[in-house]
C-alpha cells in the first residue's frame, strides 16, 4: 500500500501554463507538506497544512496555490509557469504530535520541467 | 540564513569504512534533529532521529553522535555497504514548529 501518492510523476510544461500536483495520503495523518528539491538537491518546505488549515507558508510566490479539499488530500497548483520552476516537488504527511516520534513520510515527487 | 549546515557535501568510502557526515545548526531552539536518506528518484525517508536530551543514539550501524554544548551533531555509518550510496539530509525542529529545517545533503558513495 502507497502511503503517500503524488500524480503526476514527471510534468513537462511550456512556460506560461498552469499545471497541477496532486497528493493523497492513506496514513491517516492531520498534517501534510509540499517541499521543492532543487537542481542541487537542497530542500525547502514551501507550505503545511493541518486538518485542512494553512499553518506554514514559506515565502513562496503568489502563482503556487496549494489547496486541501480535505486532510488526506493537498494539491499544489501553479499558475503561470517559469523556467526556475523547474525541481522535484516532493509530498510529505505526519501525525500532529509533538511526541517523541516525529516522522514525515514523503511521497516520491513530481519532477516538473519547464521549457 | 541556513540555520543547518551540513559537510561534506559529497563522500567516498570503501565498503566495510565508517561514514561521517556532520551538521552543525545555530537555533538553541531546535529540539528534534532527524537525519534523512534519498535514493535516487525516491523521497526522503527518516533513517534515524535524536532529541537533546542524550548525546548518542545507535540503531544498527547507524549512529547519531549530538553535542548541545557545540550545536553539532553527525551520522555515523558504520561498515558501510554499497547499499547505502545515497543522499544524506540532516534536519532540525523548533519546539511547538512542525516545520523541518534541512542541511544541504552530503552525497554518499560506497565503493567496493
Amino acid at each position: 500500500d502507497t502511503a503517500v501518492s503524488q500524480t503526476p510523476k514527471y510534468l513537462v510544461t511550456q512556460m506560461g501554463n498552469d499545471k497541477s500536483i496532486k497528493c493523497e495520503q492513506n496514513l491517516g495523518h492531520d498534517t501534510m507538506y509540499w517541499y521543492k528539491q532543487d537542481s542541487k538537491k537542497f530542500l525547502k518546505i514551501m507550505f503545511s497544512y493541518n486538518n485542512k488549515e494553512l499553518i506554514i507558508n514559506e515565502t513562496v510566490p503568489n502563482r503556487f496555490s496549494p489547496k486541501s479539499p480535505d486532510k488526506a488530500h493537498l494539491n499544489l497548483h501553479i499558475n503561470s509557469l517559469e523556467l526556475g520552476d523547474s525541481a522535484v516537488y516532493f509530498c510529505a504527511s505526519s501525525p500532529w504530535t509533538s511526541g517523541s516520534t516525529y516522522e514525515q513520510y514523503f511521497g516520491p515527487g513530481t519532477r516538473l520541467t519547464v521549457t | 540564513q541556513q540555520q543547518v549546515k551540513q559537510s561534506p557535501q559529497s563522500l567516498i568510502v570503501q565498503k566495510g569504512g565508517i561514514s561521517i557526515i556532520n551538521c552543525a545548526y545555530e537555533n538553541t531552539a531546535f529540539d528534534y534533529f532527524p537525519w534523512y536518506q534519498q535514493f535516487p528518484g525516491k523521497g526522503p525517508a527518516l533513517l534515524i532521529a535524536i532529541r537533546p536530551d542524550v548525546s548518542e543514539k545507535k540503531e544498527g550501524r547507524f549512529t547519531i553522535s549530538f553535542n548541545k554544548s557545540a550545536k553539532q551533531f553527525s551520522l555515523h555509518i558504520m561498515d558501510s555497504q554499497p547499499g547505502d550510496s545515497a543522499t544524506y539530509f540532516c534536519a532540525a525542529r523548533r519546539e511547538g514548529n512542525e516545520k523541518l529545517t534541512f542541511g544541504t545533503g552530503t552525497r554518499l558513495t560506497i565503493i567496493p
